[in-house]
């Protein structure tokens, strides 16, 4: 089976910028999707494709992918972006998520 | 504007069964696969199950292949999740969400807000 490792913890000062990173064999070869989830509510989908954003999704939202590792970054941090972040893949035949990643605005 | 609602959870002794449902709504149901994805209370999301827009292809996690079926109506724009020989590792809110291919698998673009399966005796 895929696996996606996401580092489990990622902090980041009050209008910085943060990286929160998924790392897969060659998964610069698939899709990757990232989804934020607040505490209480449902996952909601920041990034698809890579570098695409939904509609409603913030520009300070980004992503790559390449060789090894995909990136979501977020620029210019608001307490708001304040969550946990999964990374996710369609593996042939079977979904993939990440760890996740929870991310702290200081 | 895209709704899925879940049903069907509950508490439920180990090694019995359950049936969860998702009715969907906004959108032209039949036309994009659906997939199930749970997650265990304090842990990360995990993909349990897909199935294609026409019910022709499904997709299980090895965790639940064997015991959980994927299935929809698309005359009732309804998604299900058969879950049999439940285990305690099983508990979790369940979350239906929408896939945004019409053909094959992608990504996630609606998810439901989640239906509570606690498996204790």
């Amino acid at each position: 089976s895929y696996d996606l490792t996401q580092p489990v913890s990622v902090s980041v000062a009050l209008g910085q910028t943060a990286r929160i990173t998924c790392e897969g064999y060659d998964i610069g070869r698939k899709n990757v999707h990232w989804n934020q989830q607040k505490p209480g509510q449902a996952p909601v989908l920041v990034m698809y494709n890579d570098y695409r954003r939904p509609s409603g999704i913030p520009e300070r939202f980004s992503g790559s992918n390449s060789g090894n590792t995909a990136t979501l970054t977020i620029s210019r941090a608001q307490a708001g972006d304040e969550a946990d972040y999964y990374c996710h893949v369609w593996d042939s035949v079977s979904g993939v998520f990440g760890g996740g990643t929870r991310l702290t605005v200081l | 504007q895209v709704q899925l609602v879940e049903s069907g959870g509950g508490v439920v002794q180990p090694g019995r069964s359950l049936r969860l449902s998702c009715a969907a709504s906004g959108f032209t149901f039949s036309t994009f696969a659906m997939h199930w994805v749970r997650q265990a209370p304090g842990k990360g999301l995990e993909w349990v199950a897909a199935i294609s827009f026409d019910g022709g292809n499904k997709y299980y996690a090895d965790s639940v292949k064997g015991r959980f079926t994927i299935s929809r109506d698309n005359s009732k724009n309804t998604l299900y999740l058969q879950m049999n020989s439940l285990r305690p590792d099983d508990a979790a809110v369940y979350y239906c969400a929408r896939d945004a291919a019409h053909s094959g698998f992608d990504w996630l673009d609606f998810w439901g807000q989640g239906t509570l399966v606690t498996v204790s005796s």
